[in-house]
């Protein structure tokens, strides 16, 4: 069935490094890819998404690009922030009617 | 107004007790849901609601009950519930169900813990 995988964490950096969170999906069709970010106590927030192939995502200084060729949607940024500490995760939506398909969720963890 | 109100935040309760979970949206959406989520795991989808007629139950153990009064209100009766069930529960709203590109709303959740 439909899935989505994320890489495992915590992923740990200091301030102003260089942030990848890879995620890639298997779906029937063409789905919409969303990242969604968990501050700590918070519910989730929409952070970016994009529909079809080719298209980026892009918010707050992080992008994302949907790959099809390789079922890809790797989250990034170029400059991360101690406030960027955060559990994401990837998700998709596949068919209308349908709701998301969450991955298992990557904590970021940066210091200053 | 683009929030999704829980109440509320903090919930302790007895395994013979029944109590009710709150969520209140007031952007029109038409869609709602109730997902569980465990500490660091994602969210586990419960229930749905379209147009106030529910849509989806992914199997919940009838010691959950969902109630949608209106199109603005969600309600989470709990009864009898184990100490398993203990969790963040999250409310949801997204304009419609019927589009794979909708950006879902999520509450702060309410933080259960079943003694």
């Amino acid at each position: 069935g439909d899935s989505v995988t994320q890489m495992e964490g915590p992923v740990t950096l200091s301030e102003e490094a260089f942030l990848t969170i890879n995620c890639t999906y298997t779906a029937t069709g063409y789905p919409s890819l969303f990242w969604y970010v968990q501050y700590p106590g918070e519910g989730l927030q929409l952070l970016l998404k994009a529909t079809k192939a080719d298209d980026k995502g892009s918010n707050k200084g992080f992008e994302a690009t949907y790959r099809k060729e390789t079922t890809s949607f790797h989250l990034e940024k170029g400059s991360v922030q101690v406030s960027d500490s955060a559990v994401y995760f990837c998700a998709l939506s596949y068919q209308a009617g349908t709701a998301l398909i969450f991955g298992k969720g990557t904590t970021l963890s940066v210091s200053s | 107004d683009t929030e999704v109100t829980q109440t509320p935040k903090h919930l302790v309760m007895g395994m013979t007790n029944k109590k009710s979970l709150k969520c209140e949206q007031h952007m029109g959406h038409r869609a709602m849901y109730w997902y569980k989520q465990k500490a660091k795991k994602p969210p586990e989808l419960m229930f749905v609601y379209s147009y106030e007629k529910l849509s989806i139950n992914e199997s919940v153990p009838s010691r959950f009950s969902p109630e949608c009064p209106n199109s603005s209100l969600l309600n989470l009766h709990l009864h009898a519930l184990q100490p398993e069930d203990s969790a963040l529960y999250l409310c949801a709203s997204s304009q419609d169900l019927g589009r794979t590109n909708e950006k879902l709303f999520f509450g702060s959740g309410t933080q259960l813990s079943v003694l």
